[in-house]
């Protein structure tokens, strides 16, 4: 079982700033969270990975608060192509990584 | 290194057939994933190679399956006498011989079993 819980969907429209929210009550001390992207007929896509406080990159912002039982993705400024299922996961660097059914967000004009 | 190739993309068959699916990860990635993948659901984990050698498979993976990563470069998954139920999209990883960061996965290969 997956051991993330987080919205099966969300809209949005272009140019907002999407933040799609990430339950994981048991996290573990090892566990790293971390998202992907997946888009249809492809493999997912890594986006971006942390443990606690605030993490960015050039896609994305990860902000996990102290207790580390929720998180959120950011996406600044989406656009139609960000239309994808985002998954979230917990990774302890292990080999039996759990996907979830993701959130399937869609970005309309 | 453009990534983590999968082939065919594409696989019809019949059922009761055997298929072999092929993945190539990144040259300098030591661990290799295969998950399924069907609609509407998330990647399903089915064996796990570091190197050459299969470390963990899941209960997923029966009888009927079998991988191999001869000299821990390529992979390759079997299917023997598929069932409809084998229809899926089946999807190959790799990753660093280190902690967290991530997974490369590969664009999968689509196998229906009709």
């Amino acid at each position: 079982l997956a051991k993330t819980t987080q919205p099966i969907s969300m809209d949005s429209y272009e140019g907002q700033e999407v933040n799609i929210t990430c339950s994981h009550n048991n996290i573990a001390t090892n566990d790293y969270i971390t998202w992907y992207q997946q888009f249809p007929s492809q493999g997912p896509r890594f986006i971006i990975q942390g443990y606690k406080t605030k993490v960015t990159n050039e896609v994305a912002s990860l902000f996990i608060p102290a207790d580390r039982k929720s998180s959120t993705l950011s996406l600044p400024r989406v656009s139609l192509s960000d239309t994808a299922v985002y998954y979230c996961l917990l990774d302890t660097g292990g080999f039996k990584t759990i996907f979830g059914a993701g959130t399937r967000l869609f970005v309309k004009a | 290194d453009t990534g983590v190739s999968q082939d065919p993309r594409h696989k019809i068959t019949k059922r009761g057939q055997n298929v072999t699916f092929r993945c190539d990860p990144i040259s300098e990635h030591n661990r290799l994933y295969w998950y399924r993948q069907t609609l509407g659901q998330g990647p399903e984990f089915l064996t796990y190679f570091q190197n050459e050698a299969q470390l963990e498979k899941s209960r997923l993976l029966s009888d009927r399956f079998s991988a191999e990563r001869p000299k821990g470069s390529f992979s390759t998954l079997e299917i023997q006498r598929t069932e409809q139920g084998d229809s899926a999209m089946y999807l190959c990883a790799s990753s660093l011989d280190r902690e967290n960061y991530g997974y490369t996965f590969g664009s999968g290969t689509r196998l229906t079993v009709v």
